[in-house]
């Protein structure tokens, strides 16, 4: 069966560090992988995709980036934080080339910028 | 562009009593919708889907949802709900961007409280 991987769990930053999350998915191929950020009372929102390796697409330009340097794994990483970049950040993933499949998540990282 | 509204913010319900939580979304095509469960800290769990075919589609832990074209609603229920089944529900519309990936478009979400 497929798993997803997301760490750390938790991470406490102050503004202007870097940042760096990991995900890795297992027990599948060529998945699809997607970013989404969830701010306290909101729905979640879809910050990066990617289709294969190096492939990334953005939906929301912020100080955020993402990276897929291996098939089963996404990083998204920032150069400086902002206090706006706090939240609970999610990582999914789907079967590439079947469409109107549901999405997958792992169990988040929570960021908090001080 | 596709948006979901989940016009309850919060649901305040009795252990046992039965439960109905709102989705209404606006699409352009043929929608697949699906419903989400959050626990607190965790990630989002699929509980069930439409793409096609039967308008009433049962899920996991119980739960069901009817897709009802002509009020643009995906609204999720359970007969009887449980103190467990406290959490925040997502419904989501999905669609197919020209780059290839499926994005979802997530509802705001509704808080669900079981009062004992």
């Amino acid at each position: 069966s497929q798993t997803i991987h997301q760490w750390p769990a938790t991470l406490v930053q102050p503004v202007g560090s870097p940042l760096s999350l990991e995900c890795t998915v297992e027990g599948t191929s060529n998945p699809n992988l997607y970013w989404y950020r969830q701010a306290a009372g909101r729905g979640l929102q879809l910050l990066f995709y990617s289709v294969g390796i190096g492939q990334i697409s953005s939906e929301v330009p912020q100080n955020l980036s993402a990276s897929r340097p291996q098939d089963r794994q996404f990083i998204l990483s920032s150069k400086k934080l902002l206090l706006s970049d706090s939240g609970f950040y999610l990582c999914a993933w789907t079967h590439r080339g079947r469409r109107n499949q549901p999405q997958h998540f792992g169990d988040g990282t929570r960021l908090s910028i001080l | 562009a596709q948006s979901v509204t989940q016009p309850d913010i919060h649901i305040t319900v009795s252990e046992g009593a039965s439960l109905e939580l709102r989705c209404n979304y606006s699409y352009g095509a043929t929608p697949y919708l699906f419903w989400y469960v959050q626990s607190p800290g965790q990630g989002l769990q699929l509980l069930l889907k439409y793409f096609s075919g039967d308008t009433l589609v049962q899920g996991i832990k119980g739960f069901e949802a009817e897709f009802k074209r002509s009020q643009s609603s995906f609204n999720l229920r359970k007969p009887s709900v449980h103190w467990s089944d406290a959490a925040e529900y997502f419904c989501a519309v999905g669609s197919y961007s020209g780059g290839g990936a499926d994005g979802l478009t997530f509802g705001k979400g509704t808080h669900l409280i079981i009062q004992p």
